[in-house]
């Protein structure tokens, strides 16, 4: 089944415990994506790659990394976490992002809570 | 800046309704939409998609119009069922060779049996 894989589902830690939320797809997909979702602001994106070894920052990327080593797989890293990035968080692809004329396939989403 | 919003934030129709789900964007420059469904638990899900170069398009049960003159988007949803609860968003993106899609808040339709 194609699809984007989280994970974890919920995860609950405190400020400064460095973490990192997976994301894999198995479309052979070539742009990912990182989002947060926040009540009463929408998706905003966090970090992009237009393929491996690619990576740049989307509109929100203060506190975060992320990387790509892999096609299928893309990170997102909190090296410190704060109480401001709780959130719900989703990962995304799409076949050729470039094209800037595509779906995006999103993951479940992982909850995020910082204390 | 430039920014895309919606009009309504909770829409309750009856089953069976036609539903109809509105969304303003201000960038001009913009080329390509998409409207997305995000129901209670789960991933934005894809519904439909529009170019610039279109006003209208169908899918299943589905249609986008696209208005470049106002600024406009809207999704149709003939025949509402409860499992269209969900909320709905609008996604708008322009330019090559990024992919920085913005997207609305969202609304929140609900379908009562």
């Amino acid at each position: 089944e194609a699809q984007v894989t989280q994970n974890p589902r919920y995860l609950i830690t405190v400020t400064g415990k460095k973490l990192t939320v997976t994301c894999s797809q198995n479309m052979n997909h070539e742009y990912m994506s990182w989002y947060r979702q926040d009540p009463g602001l929408g998706l905003r994106q966090i970090y992009y790659s237009m393929n491996v070894e690619v990576t740049d920052k989307g509109d929100v990327p203060e506190g975060y990394k992320v990387s790509r080593k892999e096609k299928r797989n893309f990170p997102l890293i909190l090296e410190s976490p704060s109480p401001n990035q709780t959130s719900l968080y989703f990962c995304a692809s799409s076949l050729y992002g470039g094209q800037g004329n595509e779906k995006l396939f999103f993951g479940s989403g992982t909850q995020l809570s910082v204390l | 800046g430039e920014s895309v919003g919606l009009h309504l934030p909770t829409l309750s129709v009856q089953e069976g309704d036609n539903s109809i789900i509105n969304c303003a964007y201000s960038n001009s420059a913009s080329d390509y939409f998409i409207w997305y469904k995000q129901e209670s638990g789960k991933g934005p899900q894809f519904i439909i998609d529009i170019r610039s170069n279109m006003d209208k398009r169908q899918g299943q049960r589905v249609t986008v119009l696209l208005n470049k003159t106002v600024k406009h988007l809207s999704l149709q949803i003939a025949a509402t069922q409860p499992g269209d609860s969900a909320v709905y968003f609008c996604a708008e993106n322009i330019g090559r060779g990024s992919y920085i899609p913005t997207f609305g808040r969202g609304t929140s339709l609900i379908v009562h049996p």
